[in-house]
């Protein structure tokens, strides 16, 4: 069970700006870790797409980028494409309970 | 080239246990975090456990506290994830993912994932 929600799904046609929330708590979002942001297309292993909150890895495009206010973090797409059609999950750890990462409960993107 | 390669597909049984492999090539395993996280079908990703290779230290998510192990060989390129008392919602893919080792741990390259089906 996640602590860190998110919408089940967003769309938007070609070329539109969405976005993508992560709702955590004190213990996670909200005690300053750091939220990262998983991109997962269909039948393959999620790829790391954003790190610490508006880092992006090489090879991953400027349309993306997050941000983080309070014990929430959101990643926004601007230019949609086709190719942006897959779950998206945001990552983060949480210091309850011993300390563990936890993953959001992930939104599925669809492009109109 | 940097890459996680994971063992194959299981099918087990109810109350078996299993055992999943990654080894790491292309980067130096020792001082990277290994991490397993599991996906049951059309659900959320679920992060089980991480090793150290370098000390072989374990920390493990409350949930599989009791049943998961997770090892690594005397090369550390090989870690190990082994899950006891299988249930038939155990039925999930299982990816490791490297860290880097602290509480800021984001996963940067992945196993391509080992399907395990747990039937009875």
């Amino acid at each position: 069970q996640s602590v860190l929600t998110q919408p089940p799904s967003v769309s938007g046609a070609p070329g539109q700006r969405v976005t993508i929330s992560c709702t955590g708590s004190g213990s996670n979002i909200g005690a300053d870790y750091d939220v990262h942001w998983y991109q997962q297309l269909p039948g393959a292993a999620p790829k790391l797409l954003m790190f610490g909150v508006n880092n992006r890895p090489s090879g991953v495009p400027d349309r993306f980028s997050g941000s983080k206010s309070g014990t929430s973090a959101s990643l926004a797409i601007t230019g949609l494409q086709t190719e942006d059609e897959a779950d998206y999950y945001c990552q983060c750890y949480d210091s309850s309970l011993g300390g563990f990462f936890v993953f959001g409960t992930g939104t599925t993107v669809t492009v109109l | 080239q940097m890459q996680l390669v994971q063992s194959g597909a299981e099918m087990k049984k109810t109350g078996s246990s299993v055992k999943v492999s990654c080894k790491s090539y292309g980067y130096n395993p020792s001082y990277r975090y290994l991490h397993w996280v599991r996906q049951a079908p059309g659900q959320a990703l679920e992060w089980m456990g991480w090793i150290a290779p370098y000390n072989g230290n374990t920390n493990y998510a409350q949930k599989f506290q009791d049943r998961v192990t997770i090892s690594r060989d005397r090369s550390m390129t090989t870690a190990y994830m082994e899950l006891s008392s299988l249930r038939f919602e155990d039925t999930a893919m299982y990816f490791c993912a490297r860290g880097s080792g602290s509480q800021s741990d984001s996963f940067d390259i992945w196993g391509q994932g080992t399907m395990v089906t747990v039937s009875s």
